[in-house]
């Protein structure tokens, strides 16, 4: 099983700071299946990004992914108020699919 | 429009059975897997495991492998997750949520929050 660890576990920043999170895997995931959900408090997980770099439908380019192998990030360039959320990585390269433990985006 | 609309809370005393379940609408139901996913109060998000409703092969995670039972009905398009004995650490946000093999989970149930309490 594929373990992810992200980090920071909790990054405060301001609105139009820009944000980088990191997720980092156990072992290589499988032709970058590496994706990133926003969660808001009383909601379902959004799917934001997928392919470790490709934006899902409707999700602004302030958010873009990087990374392949065992490293990947999500960056938000400019924070806006609806931003502030918990994230997650996730990779889907194996018969077992695994999260992160999330990053909580918080206003500082 | 795709959606998975969940069945609605349940409140459970320990050692009871339960099964919830996922209605797919708006997709060919058989075209996509299923995965459950748990998230525990104030807790991150945990992948159980999944169903291909056009066969009903299931994988799960190694950590719910044994404690629940995944399975489908294609012919009304819905998807269940099932309990034979609950504990009160299986209180939870359960999730369905679409996908296929070498993708990514999308879109998401709305979620059934599941309460075990003596």
């Amino acid at each position: 099983e594929i373990v992810l660890t992200q980090s920071p576990g909790t990054l405060s920043l301001s609105p139009g700071e820009r944000a980088t999170l990191s997720c980092r895997a156990s072992q290589s995931v499988s032709s970058s299946y590496l994706a990133w959900y926003q969660q808001k408090p009383g909601q379902a997980p959004r799917l934001l990004i997928y392919g470790a770099s490709s934006r899902a439908t409707g999700i602004p380019d302030r958010f873009s992914g990087s990374g392949s192998g065992t490293d990947f990030t999500l960056t938000i360039s400019r924070l806006e108020p609806e931003d502030f959320a918990v994230y997650y990585c996730q990779q889907y390269g194996s018969s077992q699919n695994t999260f992160g433990q999330g990053t909580k985006l918080e206003i500082k | 429009e795709v959606q998975l609309v969940q069945s609605g809370a349940e409140v459970k005393k320990p050692g009871e059975s339960l099964r919830i379940s996922c209605k797919g609408s708006g997709y060919s139901f058989t075209s996509y897997w299923i995965s459950w996913v748990r998230q525990m109060p104030g807790k991150g998000l945990e992948w159980m495991g999944r169903i291909d409703p056009s066969d009903s092969y299931t994988n799960y995670s190694p950590s719910f492998q044994g404690h629940v039972t995944i399975s489908a009905d294609k012919s009304i398009s819905t998807a269940y997750l099932q309990w034979s004995s609950l504990k009160a650490s299986d209180t939870a946000m359960y999730y369905c949520a679409r996908h296929n093999e070498w993708e990514p989970i999308d879109p998401w149930g709305q979620g059934t929050l599941v309460t075990v309490s003596s």
